[in-house]
C-alpha cells in the first residue's frame, strides 16, 4: 500500500529556513507516472499548492513561493523535500506531500490535455514558525 | 484568471441531494478535480476528470459542469459526508500548475 510520510521540525525561528522530507513507500519516486508535490494549510484556512517535481527533476512552483521554494527528489533515499527560506509568521501551516498522476482526456471545449490530480496524501506536518 | 471561488458553506439534509459549486475561467476548458477533507484528516481524492471516482469512493458522489462552472453532487447526503470539500483545477500556465478553491464547508442537519 502506497504511504507517504512528512517529516522536520515542528517549530522554526522566523527569518530561517524550514526545511521538510517525505519518506515514500510502497511506490518509486522514480516511477514515471508520477509527480510529486508540496501542498499547505494554514490553520483554520484552505489549501495552497506550493510545488511539483517530477524524478527527473524538472520542478513547478506556485508564483508566491516561487522565490523562497525549493523542491527535489533523492531518488536513491525515495524521498522528496521542501526548503523555504525566510520564513514568517504567513508560514505556518501544516504541509501536506502527495502523488499525481495524469491521464489524456478530451477537453469539454475540444481537444485532449492531461488531466493532472493527487490521488494519495500524506497525513501532514505541522509547523510553526515563532522566536 | 486562474482563480476558482466556492461558497464558503452549504447545509444538507440527511438524505437529500446537495450541489457543491466552483467557479472559474480555466473551468471552461479543463475539468475540476474534488477533494473531501474532515477535520484533523488529510484531504481524500473523490472526483476527478469528466466524473471519475477512485475506489472505496461511493457512488452518491458525482460531477458535473457547466461553462466556467464545475459542480460536486453529493445525491443522498449521509452524516460521515459532513465535510470541506475543494476544487482544483490546473492554472493558466500549464498542466503541473495547480489551483485550489477556497473550500465549501458541507454539514449535514
Amino acid at each position: 500500500q502506497m504511504q507517504l510520510e512528512e517529516s522536520g521540525p515542528g517549530l522554526v525561528k522566523p527569518s530561517e529556513t524550514l526545511s521538510l522530507a517525505c519518506s515514500v513507500s510502497g511506490d518509486s519516486i522514480s516511477n514515471s507516472d508520477h509527480y510529486w508535490a508540496w501542498v499547505r494549510q494554514p490553520p483554520g484556512k484552505g489549501l495552497e499548492w506550493i510545488g511539483t517535481i517530477y524524478y527527473s527533476g524538472n520542478t513547478y512552483y506556485n508564483l508566491p513561493l516561487k522565490s523562497r521554494a525549493t523542491i527535489s527528489v533523492d531518488t536513491s533515499r525515495n524521498q522528496l523535500s521542501l526548503r523555504l527560506t525566510s520564513v514568517t509568521a504567513a508560514d505556518t501551516a501544516t504541509y501536506f506531500c502527495a502523488r499525481r498522476r495524469g491521464y489524456p482526456i478530451e477537453s469539454p471545449t475540444g481537444g485532449y490535455y492531461y488531466h493532472y490530480y493527487t490521488d494519495v496524501w500524506g497525513s501532514g506536518t505541522t509547523v510553526i514558525v515563532s522566536s | 484568471s486562474s482563480e476558482l471561488t466556492q461558497d464558503p458553506a452549504v447545509s444538507v439534509a440527511l438524505g437529500h441531494t446537495v450541489t457543491i459549486t466552483c467557479q472559474g475561467d480555466s473551468l471552461r476548458d479543463y475539468y475540476a478535480t474534488w477533494y473531501q477533507q474532515k477535520t484533523g484528516q488529510a484531504p481524500l481524492l473523490v472526483v476527478y476528470g469528466k466524473n471519475s471516482r477512485p475506489s472505496g469512493i461511493p457512488s452518491r458522489f458525482s460531477a458535473s459542469r457547466s461553462g466556467n462552472t464545475a459542480s460536486l453532487i453529493i445525491t443522498g447526503a449521509q452524516a460521515g459526508d459532513e465535510a470541506d470539500y475543494y476544487c482544483e483545477s490546473r492554472d493558466s500556465r500549464g498542466n503541473h500548475f495547480q489551483v485550489f478553491g477556497p473550500g465549501t464547508k458541507v454539514t449535514v442537519l
